[in-house]
């Protein structure tokens, strides 16, 4: 079944830096890949997410990168924000049915320093 | 985007007991739902998937006869956990997707179960 990796598990930015967080996975079918934002004691909210028919997706201060020939992804948000900390996931799902399981990354903690 | 509602948001049950948590879709029809649990400062594990209609998909080490997954109509998802033990205290979270293939999965804003 389907593995994803990521890194870092924690990740502290000065505010108005950027942060990157990058993951791997192994299921070459995968070709559903979203990223979400969890605050403590909530769901994960969806921020972006990128299919495999693109490279490079942009919305405001958040980017997605995918390579499918070496199967990594990475989230990129710029001009950091208080509140852009929190805990992200990222995922990857395979394709065909809505029953394809989303298989989550084990996070990263991103802090941002005032 | 659309809307899952899960409740109860939190819960304290006493060990032996059962404890049903309903996971809505409400402006959707939810052909799949999923059921994640969550312990503290880790990521989400994929419990099972349930189909609306049929029986739900457990992931491995998952007890089905412990964790009753029914998914009766395309808006609602309920966990029981039946005679729950203080391991089982966790955050449960489900999420729905709809029929169309590679479409977004919304979450609910999870379930925090405290057996003692």
């Amino acid at each position: 079944g389907e593995n994803v990796e990521q890194h870092p598990s924690t990740l502290s930015v000065q505010e108005g830096d950027s942060a990157v967080i990058k993951c791997t996975y192994s299921d070459s079918a995968s070709n559903y890949f979203p990223w979400y934002k969890q605050e403590l004691g909530k769901g994960p909210q969806l921020i972006i997410d990128i299919r495999s028919n693109v490279g490079e997706k942009k919305d405001q201060r958040i980017a997605v990168t995918l390579n499918k020939t070496a199967k990594h992804f990475s989230l990129h948000i710029t001009e950091t924000q208080p509140e852009d900390s929190a805990v992200y996931f990222c995922a990857a799902s395979s394709r065909y049915s809505s029953a394809s399981k989303i298989i989550f990354g084990s996070g990263t903690r991103l802090s941002i320093r005032p | 985007g659309a809307v899952v509602s899960q409740h109860p948001s939190r819960v304290i049950c006493k060990s032996g007991t059962s404890v049903k948590i309903e996971c809505r879709s409400l402006d959707f029809q939810a052909t799949t739902m999923f059921w994640y649990r969550q312990f503290p400062k880790q990521s989400l594990m994929l419990m099972a998937t349930s189909n609306e209609g049929s029986k739900a998909t457990y992931e491995q080490g998952v007890e089905k006869d412990k964790f009753l997954i029914n998914h009766a109509s395309l808006t609602l998802s309920t966990l029981t956990v039946t005679s729950a033990h203080p391991e089982d205290s966790s955050f449960y979270i489900c999420s729905a997707r709809t029929y169309r293939v590679n479409t977004e999965a919304f979450f609910g804003q999870g379930t925090r179960l405290t057996v003692v």
